[in-house]
């Protein structure tokens, strides 16, 4: 079975820019996570869904980030307007529904805002 | 919402030693518990998951311990090699459909 893909794996983006990264979970998990990952910070949680649903959303994060879920294995995460502070790397993971199953997670994409 | 620490934030050993990791949490109805390993350059995988209780989760060449009492969760491998060198990470699910929340991970080195 194909794992969780994100592309593109590396983002270069001036600031101000909107850049926008893509994910397709493993097929038939419902559940979908963008998180953030950084050395000092690690893993913050950007947004959740639970098919298609927005569970959680980071409150941090709410103002230039944003989210979705068009279908049930494609998502979008959209950073509007980028800033230098937003390198890091974006992760995306998936599960299948219930909260005793583990994350499955892409390999991720590196994002360089200069 | 939930915290999560984890320490120490770096760990360095030596081939064969034994080698601790710990997280706190917060929310006493937390009741599902991940680790995670992430090796140079590639992306977490689940190393171990342990729910309920005090419970103890043996692998190969590692242990989890959860103590719900005292809200910690640790992995202890028992003797370290130079492969498990990599950054590894404890995530912890509560109630209310909250997405799992991550320790700041810990980056382990194991010299030769």
């Amino acid at each position: 079975d194909a794992g969780v893909t994100q592309t593109p794996r590396h983002e270069v983006a001036e600031k101000g820019q909107t850049i926008i990264l893509k994910c397709e979970p493993v097929s038939g998990h419902n559940d979908l996570f963008w998180y953030r990952q950084t050395k000092i910070q690690g893993l913050e949680l950007l947004s959740y869904f639970r098919s298609k649903s927005l569970m959680e959303d980071g409150g941090a994060f709410k103002d230039r980030f944003k989210a979705e879920m068009l279908n049930s294995s494609f998502s979008t995460l959209k950073i509007q307007p980028t800033e230098p502070k937003d390198s890091a790397v974006y992760l995306c993971a998936s599960s299948p529904r219930g909260d005793s199953y583990e994350q499955y997670f892409g390999p991720g994409t590196r994002l360089t805002v200069l | 919402g939930e915290q999560v620490e984890q320490r120490p934030p770096h760990l360095s050993v030596r081939e064969g030693d034994s080698a601790v990791i710990t997280c706190t949490y917060t929310d006493p109805n937390s009741y599902y518990f991940f680790w995670y390993k992430q090796e140079p350059g590639a992306s977490l995988q689940l190393l171990m998951k342990v729910f309920s209780s005090t419970e103890i989760n043996e692998g190969q060449g590692f242990t989890v311990l959860l103590n719900k009492k005292d809200k910690r969760l640790s992995l202890n491998l028992t003797a370290a090699h130079p492969g498990d060198s990599a950054a590894y990470f404890c995530a912890v699910r509560g109630p209310n459909n909250n997405a799992p929340r991550f320790g700041a991970g810990t980056k382990l080195s194991v010299k030769p």
